[in-house]
């Protein structure tokens, strides 16, 4: 069965400084891997979705890289700011269905 | 405006009641999902349907049941053999119900709360 890690739960860095969040998963096996944006009490927004043949997807601010060999994503969010504060959530695309991970709770700090 | 839609946004039931909650999408998708989610935990599947009149259990499938007798809706009935039902529901779809590598997108969710 897919297991999807994401470490740590939690993170806090100071406006401006780049935000590095990891994704982890056990099966390669994978058809994408999407990132999503989920602030309290609301639903999750899409942010960026990697089709198990790419390397990366950007999206402004935003980078994704995937390398499916070793089971890893990365999400790099560049000159954060106080509006990214939110829980970020990597998923991996299989068979018709999402994996999620717990995701990361960020707060970037003014 | 496309996108998906829940009703209602918070729901309140008391113990040993049904309750049914709703998802609409106009995207004209195939492929509709509901998830469960609590504090802490990251979102668990509960039913998924690729096509109308037809859907699978997913992992937590217990004390839940659906129907997709439209294209457009897929509504979720949490029955009173859920033992904790509390949580946050989140419906999602994406174009094709085939494993292909389509993007999942999210209605706003409903807030279950059993008294």
């Amino acid at each position: 069965k897919q297991e999807v890690t994401q470490i740590p739960a939690a993170l806090s860095v100071p406006e401006g400084e780049n935000l590095v969040l990891n994704c982890s998963f056990t099966d390669s096996a994978i058809y994408n891997l999407q990132w999503f944006r989920q602030d309290p009490g609301k639903g999750l927004t899409s942010l960026l979705l990697i089709q198990s043949s790419q390397r990366e997807q950007t999206s402004g601010r935003l980078n994704a890289s995937l390398d499916k060999s070793s089971g890893r994503s990365t999400l790099y969010i560049a000159a954060s700011q106080p509006g990214d504060s939110a829980t970020y959530l990597c998923a991996v695309g299989e068979n018709n269905r999402l994996a999620f991970g717990k995701g990361n709770q960020v707060v970037v700090i003014p | 405006d496309g996108g998906i839609t829940q009703s209602p946004k918070y729901l309140f039931r008391k113990e040993g009641q049904n309750v049914t909650l709703s998802c609409e999408q106009n995207l004209n998708h195939d492929a509709m999902y509901w998830y469960r989610q609590d504090p802490g935990q990251g979102l668990r599947l509960i039913y998924y349907s690729q096509i109308v009149n037809d859907f699978q259990k997913g992992d937590i499938a217990e004390g839940y049941s659906v129907s997709r007798e439209k294209k457009e809706s897929f509504p979720l009935t949490v029955t009173s053999a859920q033992k904790n039902p509390t949580a946050f529901y989140l419906c999602a779809s994406n174009p094709r119900g085939s494993g292909t590598g389509n993007e999942q997108f999210f209605g706003p969710g409903t807030r279950l709360t059993v008294l």
